[in-house]
């Protein structure tokens, strides 16, 4: 199972900060990176596919780099309604996909 | 508008089975895989398993195989979960999501707001 390690657990940020988020990879998942967003009492919502492509409807402020087993998360300039928790996801391995513990991006 | 509905979830005691239904609106459900994930009350996401929209690609993540079935019917637009010899980890909201793909690629463009399912005595 590949096991993807997101760091940090939680980040205080302000708005209008630019937010950094880690997923790391225990082996190469080549660009088969996901992002999502989840807010309190909602489903998840894609962000970013294949580690650098915006999902229909995602700002520009939002950002995915990275291949192998390194990836980020790029925000720009936080917005009020980003504070939530981000979970990256692989889909290199067929049938075992995984997903990250998460990260808290809250407001400072 | 995309629309997944899941229906199904309950309360159950450990070792019986419960049956989870998605209904599918909004697209041609019958073009795309699609998913369940589940997410433990305060915890992360689970993938739990896959099917592509002809059925010919099923998969399972390894901690519900042998005990979950999944299945489509693409007739009624609808996706579901056979779930048996439940046990008290299997405790979770369950979404149903669907693939960007007729495949089963694993990118969950679209995800319903999930039914929970409760398994304790």
């Amino acid at each position: 199972e590949i096991v993807l390690t997101q760091s940090p657990a939680t980040l205080s940020l302000s708005p209008g900060e630019r937010a950094t988020l880690s997923c790391r990879a225990s082996q190469s998942v080549s660009s088969y990176l996901a992002w999502y967003q989840q807010k309190p009492g909602q489903a998840p919502r894609l962000l970013i596919y294949d580690a650098s492509n915006r999902a229909t409807g995602i700002p520009a402020r939002f950002s995915g780099s990275g291949s192998g087993t390194d990836f980020t998360l790029t925000i720009s300039s936080l917005e009020p309604e980003d504070f939530a928790v981000y979970y990256c996801q692989q889909r290199s391995n067929w049938p075992r996909y995984t997903f990250g513990q998460g990260t808290k991006l809250e407001i400072k | 508008e995309v629309q997944l509905v899941e229906s199904g979830g309950g309360l159950v005691q450990p070792g019986r089975s419960l049956r989870l239904s998605c209904a599918a609106s909004g697209f041609t459900f019958d073009d795309y895989a699609m998913h369940w994930v589940r997410q433990a009350p305060g915890k992360g996401l689970e993938w739990v398993s896959g099917i592509s929209w002809n059925s010919g690609s099923i998969g399972y993540a390894d901690s519900v195989k042998g005990r979950f079935t999944i299945s489509r019917d693409n007739a009624k637009n609808s996706l579901y979960l056979q779930m048996n010899s439940l046990r008290a980890e299997d405790t979770a909201l369950y979404y149903c999501a669907k693939d960007a793909e007729d495949a089963v690629a694993g990118r969950f463009d679209y995800w319903g707001q999930g039914t929970l399912v409760t398994v304790s005595s």
